[in-house]
Protein backbone atom coordinates (compact mmCIF):
# COMPACT_ATOMS: atom_id res chain seq x y z
CA UNK A 1 0.00 0.00 0.00
CA UNK A 2 1.43 2.99 -1.13
CA UNK A 3 2.01 5.80 1.80
CA UNK A 4 1.41 9.62 1.94
CA UNK A 5 2.79 11.24 -1.23
CA UNK A 6 4.18 15.07 -0.27
CA UNK A 7 5.67 17.51 -2.74
CA UNK A 8 8.48 19.13 -2.96
CA UNK A 9 10.31 17.99 -0.41
CA UNK A 10 12.44 21.25 0.28
CA UNK A 11 11.66 24.94 -0.84
CA UNK A 12 13.32 27.96 -0.93
CA UNK A 13 11.88 31.06 -1.18
CA UNK A 14 12.38 34.72 -0.32
CA UNK A 15 9.87 36.59 2.17
CA UNK A 16 6.69 38.22 0.05
CA UNK A 17 6.76 35.33 -2.32
CA UNK A 18 3.90 32.96 -2.62
CA UNK A 19 4.83 29.13 -2.22
CA UNK A 20 2.33 25.67 -2.63
CA UNK A 21 2.55 22.40 -1.16
CA UNK A 22 0.89 19.62 -2.73
CA UNK A 23 -0.11 15.89 -0.89
CA UNK A 24 -1.75 12.80 -2.28
CA UNK A 25 -3.26 10.65 0.65
CA UNK A 26 -3.57 6.99 1.23
CA UNK A 27 -6.05 5.50 -0.82
CA UNK A 28 -9.72 5.37 0.50
CA UNK A 29 -8.77 7.96 2.98
CA UNK A 30 -11.54 9.94 3.57
CA UNK A 31 -9.77 12.68 6.20
CA UNK A 32 -6.59 14.45 5.81
CA UNK A 33 -4.57 16.78 7.56
CA UNK A 34 -2.41 19.30 7.54
CA UNK A 35 0.30 20.16 10.26
CA UNK A 36 3.39 22.90 11.01
CA UNK A 37 6.49 21.60 12.98
CA UNK A 38 8.69 24.03 13.76
CA UNK A 39 12.36 23.38 14.38
CA UNK A 40 12.69 22.28 18.10
CA UNK A 41 8.69 21.63 18.61
CA UNK A 42 5.87 19.18 18.06
CA UNK A 43 3.63 18.90 15.16
CA UNK A 44 0.62 21.72 14.92
CA UNK A 45 -2.55 20.99 13.44
CA UNK A 46 -3.52 23.42 10.72
CA UNK A 47 -6.00 22.29 8.72
CA UNK A 48 -8.44 19.27 8.63
CA UNK A 49 -10.29 18.01 5.52
CA UNK A 50 -13.30 14.94 6.21
CA UNK A 51 -13.58 14.40 2.23
CA UNK A 52 -13.80 17.38 0.58
CA UNK A 53 -14.74 19.59 3.21
CA UNK A 54 -13.12 21.50 6.29
CA UNK A 55 -14.15 20.19 9.65
CA UNK A 56 -11.36 22.61 11.76
CA UNK A 57 -9.04 25.29 10.82
CA UNK A 58 -9.21 27.20 13.59
CA UNK A 59 -5.38 27.67 13.74
CA UNK A 60 -4.49 28.70 9.88
CA UNK A 61 -3.57 32.04 9.89
CA UNK A 62 -6.21 32.54 6.90
CA UNK A 63 -4.69 36.08 5.75
CA UNK A 64 -1.71 34.11 4.70
CA UNK A 65 -2.62 30.50 4.46
CA UNK A 66 -5.26 28.16 2.43
CA UNK A 67 -5.85 25.18 1.59
CA UNK A 68 -8.37 23.29 -0.46
CA UNK A 69 -9.25 19.54 -1.14
CA UNK A 70 -10.51 19.21 -4.80
CA UNK A 71 -12.69 15.78 -5.44
CA UNK A 72 -11.84 14.76 -1.89
CA UNK A 73 -8.77 13.19 -3.09
CA UNK A 74 -5.48 15.79 -3.36
CA UNK A 75 -4.85 18.76 -1.11
CA UNK A 76 -3.00 21.64 -1.90
CA UNK A 77 -1.67 23.99 0.86
CA UNK A 78 -0.72 27.45 -0.14
CA UNK A 79 1.09 30.56 1.49
CA UNK A 80 0.64 34.24 0.09
CA UNK A 81 3.14 36.13 1.28
CA UNK A 82 5.53 34.14 2.93
CA UNK A 83 6.98 35.33 6.16
CA UNK A 84 10.38 34.14 7.82
CA UNK A 85 8.18 32.53 10.93
CA UNK A 86 6.92 29.98 8.14
CA UNK A 87 10.08 28.19 7.96
CA UNK A 88 9.14 24.98 9.11
CA UNK A 89 8.34 21.16 7.91
CA UNK A 90 4.58 20.96 6.19
CA UNK A 91 3.27 17.49 7.28
CA UNK A 92 0.35 16.09 5.54
CA UNK A 93 -1.35 13.09 7.37
CA UNK A 94 -4.08 11.04 6.53
CA UNK A 95 -6.35 8.64 8.18
CA UNK A 96 -9.90 6.17 7.42
CA UNK A 97 -12.07 7.90 9.16
CA UNK A 98 -12.50 11.13 10.95
CA UNK A 99 -12.48 9.92 14.86
CA UNK A 100 -10.47 10.17 17.80
CA UNK A 101 -9.13 6.94 17.81
CA UNK A 102 -7.95 6.71 13.98
CA UNK A 103 -4.25 6.38 13.26
CA UNK A 104 -3.19 8.83 11.17
CA UNK A 105 0.07 7.97 8.36
CA UNK A 106 2.13 11.15 7.85
CA UNK A 107 3.98 12.02 4.88
CA UNK A 108 7.56 12.90 4.72
CA UNK A 109 6.73 16.06 4.98
CA UNK A 110 8.20 19.46 2.91
CA UNK A 111 10.59 21.44 4.59
CA UNK A 112 10.45 25.32 3.87
CA UNK A 113 12.97 28.00 4.37
CA UNK A 114 12.09 31.36 4.13
CA UNK A 115 15.10 33.82 3.56
CA UNK B 1 -7.68 22.23 26.33
CA UNK B 2 -5.47 19.43 26.54
CA UNK B 3 -1.43 19.63 26.63
CA UNK B 4 1.56 17.23 26.17
CA UNK B 5 4.36 17.52 28.50
CA UNK B 6 7.91 15.71 26.92
CA UNK B 7 9.64 15.82 30.42
CA UNK B 8 13.20 15.38 28.54
CA UNK B 9 14.49 17.19 25.47
CA UNK B 10 17.01 14.60 24.66
CA UNK B 11 18.00 11.34 25.95
CA UNK B 12 21.88 9.59 25.15
CA UNK B 13 21.97 5.92 25.83
CA UNK B 14 24.22 3.46 25.43
CA UNK B 15 23.10 0.03 22.90
CA UNK B 16 21.71 -2.47 24.95
CA UNK B 17 20.86 -0.48 27.62
CA UNK B 18 16.90 0.05 29.02
CA UNK B 19 15.12 3.51 27.96
CA UNK B 20 12.33 5.20 29.04
CA UNK B 21 11.05 8.26 28.11
CA UNK B 22 8.82 10.48 29.67
CA UNK B 23 5.40 12.07 28.72
CA UNK B 24 2.49 13.98 30.95
CA UNK B 25 -1.07 14.87 29.95
CA UNK B 26 -3.10 17.82 31.23
CA UNK B 27 -6.86 17.13 30.97
CA UNK B 28 -10.33 17.70 31.75
CA UNK B 29 -11.73 14.57 29.92
CA UNK B 30 -10.72 10.82 29.13
CA UNK B 31 -7.75 10.94 26.42
CA UNK B 32 -6.84 9.04 23.73
CA UNK B 33 -2.53 8.27 23.74
CA UNK B 34 -0.40 8.03 21.17
CA UNK B 35 3.31 7.68 20.72
CA UNK B 36 4.80 8.25 17.21
CA UNK B 37 8.59 8.18 16.22
CA UNK B 38 10.30 9.68 13.86
CA UNK B 39 13.71 8.93 11.48
CA UNK B 40 15.96 11.95 10.30
CA UNK B 41 14.22 13.40 6.82
CA UNK B 42 10.94 11.16 7.73
CA UNK B 43 7.78 11.46 8.18
CA UNK B 44 6.33 10.28 11.73
CA UNK B 45 5.25 6.25 12.07
CA UNK B 46 3.03 5.35 14.80
CA UNK B 47 4.97 3.28 17.76
CA UNK B 48 1.74 2.31 19.82
CA UNK B 49 -1.61 3.70 21.20
CA UNK B 50 -3.76 3.60 24.33
CA UNK B 51 -7.38 4.28 23.39
CA UNK B 52 -8.64 1.72 26.23
CA UNK B 53 -8.39 -1.41 28.03
CA UNK B 54 -5.35 -2.82 29.62
CA UNK B 55 -3.34 -0.11 30.44
CA UNK B 56 0.58 -1.71 28.76
CA UNK B 57 0.00 -0.92 25.29
CA UNK B 58 2.88 -3.08 23.37
CA UNK B 59 4.22 -1.97 19.65
CA UNK B 60 6.81 -2.03 17.10
CA UNK B 61 10.05 -2.20 17.36
CA UNK B 62 9.79 -3.59 20.90
CA UNK B 63 8.53 -0.72 22.43
CA UNK B 64 5.76 -0.50 25.06
CA UNK B 65 3.77 1.90 27.28
CA UNK B 66 2.01 2.40 30.27
CA UNK B 67 -0.87 4.46 30.67
CA UNK B 68 -1.29 5.86 34.12
CA UNK B 69 -4.32 7.66 34.60
CA UNK B 70 -4.19 8.80 38.77
CA UNK B 71 -0.41 10.43 37.29
CA UNK B 72 -1.35 11.11 33.78
CA UNK B 73 1.65 10.09 32.51
CA UNK B 74 2.09 7.74 28.99
CA UNK B 75 5.66 6.72 29.49
CA UNK B 76 7.05 4.75 26.63
CA UNK B 77 9.93 1.96 27.62
CA UNK B 78 12.04 -0.37 25.37
CA UNK B 79 14.60 -2.83 27.44
CA UNK B 80 17.27 -2.98 24.95
CA UNK B 81 17.51 -0.16 22.66
CA UNK B 82 19.87 -0.54 19.21
CA UNK B 83 21.65 1.79 16.96
CA UNK B 84 18.60 1.91 14.34
CA UNK B 85 16.41 3.74 17.48
CA UNK B 86 17.97 6.71 17.06
CA UNK B 87 15.08 9.02 16.00
CA UNK B 88 13.02 11.69 17.51
CA UNK B 89 9.93 10.43 19.76
CA UNK B 90 6.61 12.31 19.97
CA UNK B 91 4.30 11.72 22.36
CA UNK B 92 0.74 12.87 21.45
CA UNK B 93 -3.00 12.95 23.05
CA UNK B 94 -6.52 13.71 21.05
CA UNK B 95 -9.43 13.97 22.70
CA UNK B 96 -13.05 14.78 22.03
CA UNK B 97 -12.85 18.65 23.70
CA UNK B 98 -13.83 21.90 22.37
CA UNK B 99 -15.31 20.65 18.77
CA UNK B 100 -11.93 18.82 17.97
CA UNK B 101 -12.71 16.09 15.85
CA UNK B 102 -9.88 13.61 16.29
CA UNK B 103 -7.06 16.16 15.49
CA UNK B 104 -3.64 15.38 17.76
CA UNK B 105 -1.76 17.48 20.35
CA UNK B 106 2.04 16.70 20.06
CA UNK B 107 4.54 17.26 22.73
CA UNK B 108 7.77 18.77 21.91
CA UNK B 109 9.37 15.23 21.14
CA UNK B 110 12.51 13.94 22.68
CA UNK B 111 15.46 12.82 20.63
CA UNK B 112 16.90 9.81 21.36
CA UNK B 113 20.30 9.09 20.91
CA UNK B 114 21.79 5.76 20.94
CA UNK B 115 25.86 5.35 21.53
CA UNK B 116 27.59 2.11 20.87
Amino acid sequence: EAGVAQSPRYKIIEKRQSVAFWCNPISGHATLYWYQQILGQGPKLLIQFQNNGVVDDSQLPKDRFSAERLKGVDSTLKIQPAKLEDSAVYLCASSLEMGFQETQYFGPGTRLLVL
Amino acid sequence: AQSVTQLDSQVPVFEEAPVELRCNYSSSVSVYLFWYVQYPNQGLQLLLKYLSGSTLVKGINGFEAEFNKSQTSFHLRKPSVHISDTAEYFCAVSAPYGGSQGNLIFGKGTKLSVKP
